[in-house]
């Protein structure tokens, strides 16, 4: 199967700072990549599809300033919470697929935690 | 509306007995359908998708699941259950309308197989 990345897999901040979070395809190119949230024992909430070149959709209710999106590569996507705050705590997973009738890979999931 | 559910939040079963994890789904057109895997504080692992053809599709580690286009289910099924197959379980279809093709998910289910 197709292998997917993220950096870093978890990270504390403090409030007030901005983080990035990396996704990276290693064995394919992914014309789009998902960025998704998860909060404690429950389904995936899709947050914005991202599709290389161009820019983002956001989900109904993501707040696209403070959840940046770029999509710069066949390889990299990255997330970056702007000004996080504790609510903004959460696991954020992303997933990669070639194509738009490809199977969907997911990432390992990055772990945020802000104080 | 597209949509899927998972009736039960956790399935408990003995190891070495047959295991099933229920899906129905809701959607226009055909769907394609997957279900994936997610051990604690790790993403989601692909299992199997059904596109089309064969009804019964056998994916990794044993799992397979049947498509059954009447009842719109797509139960995940092993014949003989692991220890190791504890995990969070998530059904997906795939949306057909638009050209984003992002997934829909299940509200997930746990699955506690027993020694």
């Amino acid at each position: 199967g197709a292998v997917v990345s993220q950096h870093p897999s978890w990270v504390i901040c403090k409030s007030g700072t901005s983080v990035k979070i990396e996704c990276r395809s290693l064995d394919f190119q992914a014309t789009t990549m998902f960025w998704y949230r998860q909060f404690p024992k429950q389904s995936l909430m899709l947050m914005a599809t991202s599709n290389e070149g161009s820019k983002a959709t956001y989900e109904q209710g993501v707040e696209k300033d403070k959840f940046l999106i770029n999509h710069a590569s066949l390889t990299l996507s990255t997330l970056t919470v702007t000004s996080a705050h504790p609510e903004d705590s959460s696991f954020y997973i992303c997933s990669a697929r070639r194509g738009p009738r490809e199977t969907q890979y997911f990432g390992p999931g990055t772990r945020l935690l802000v104080l | 509306a597209q949509s899927v559910a998972q009736p039960e939040d956790q399935v408990n079963v003995a190891e070495g007995n047959p295991l099933t994890v229920k899906c129905t789904y809701s959607v226009s057109g055909n769907p394609y359908l997957f279900w994936y895997v997610q051990y604690p504080n790790r993403g989601l692992q692909f299992l199997l998708k059904y596109i089309t053809g064969d009804n019964l599709v056998k994916g990794s580690y044993g799992f397979e699941a049947e498509f059954n286009k009447s009842q719109t289910s797509f139960h995940l099924k092993k014949p003989s259950a692991l220890v190791s197959d504890s995990a969070l379980y998530f059904c997906a279809v795939r949306a057909v309308s638009g050209n984003t093709g992002k997934l829909i998910f299940g509200q997930g289910t746990t699955l506690q197989v027993k020694p």
